[in-house]
């Protein structure tokens, strides 16, 4: 079964530090995504990022980067200068194939709340 | 706009009566699905559609039930028999966009039974 490993259940820095969020992941599936979500205490999901498990080519969006590696099945989160808003509960995800209907389902790991302080 | 609703967000309901959780989407998609959030804890899917009059159960479907008469509604009762119905449920539906199936999230609805 797919398996989504947050290890860090909390983390608390100081704002400007830079902050990395670590996701480790076991599936079968030789094709499947990867995914990241925040979210801040309204309770939505904020979707951040997506990653082909084709792709392994880092991202990076403004203060946020992706660091994917297959070989370590490993999907790791990179905030860069984190900012108070940074503050949020952060979610790996990884998708899994439903049946024979064709949708997907997502496998959540137990996220990782981060507290950035002024 | 285009979405996902939940209504309402706060809900409160006294221990042994049945409560449907409302989820409508304005996206015209053909999958739907529940997910069940706890805290500290992920998100864990309860039951899930792929088309209009036929549904699945998901890891976690003891003491619910759903329907989905209509492709953009896909209601939840969380029954007297859910032993932990307190808890965040999250709706979602999703679109096969030619690559993978992308899933949007609805804002979720609080469950608190006492």
């Amino acid at each position: 079964a797919q398996k989504v490993t947050q290890a860090q259940t909390e983390i608390s820095v100081v704002e400007k530090e830079d902050v990395t969020l670590d996701c480790v992941y076991e599936t079968r599936d030789t094709t499947y995504y990867l995914f990241w979500y925040k979210q801040p205490p309204s309770g939505e999901l904020v979707f951040l990022i997506r990653r082909n498990s084709f792709d392994e080519q880092n991202e990076i969006s403004g203060r946020y980067s992706w660091n994917f590696q297959k070989s370590t099945s490993s999907f790791n989160f990179t905030i860069t200068a984190s900012q108070v808003v940074d503050s949020a509960v952060y979610f790996c995800a990884l998708s899994e194939a439903l049946g024979q209907g064709g949708s997907e389902k997502l496998v959540f790991g137990k996220g990782t709340k981060l507290t950035v302080n002024p | 706009d285009g979405g996902i609703t939940q209504s309402p967000k706060y809900l409160f309901r006294k221990e042994g009566q049945n409560v449907t959780l409302s989820c409508e989407q304005n996206l015209n998609h053909d999958a739907m699905y529940w997910y069940r959030q706890d805290p500290g804890q992920g998100l864990r899917l309860i039951y899930y559609s792929q088309i209009v009059n036929d549904f699945q159960k998901g890891d976690i479907a003891e003491g619910y039930s759903v329907s989905r008469e209509k492709k953009e509604s896909f209601p939840l009762t969380v029954t007297s028999a859910q032993k932990n119905p307190t808890a965040f449920y999250l709706c979602a539906s999703s679109v096969w966009d030619g690559r993978f199936y992308e899933q949007y999230f609805g804002p979720g609805t609080r469950l608190t039974v006492t």
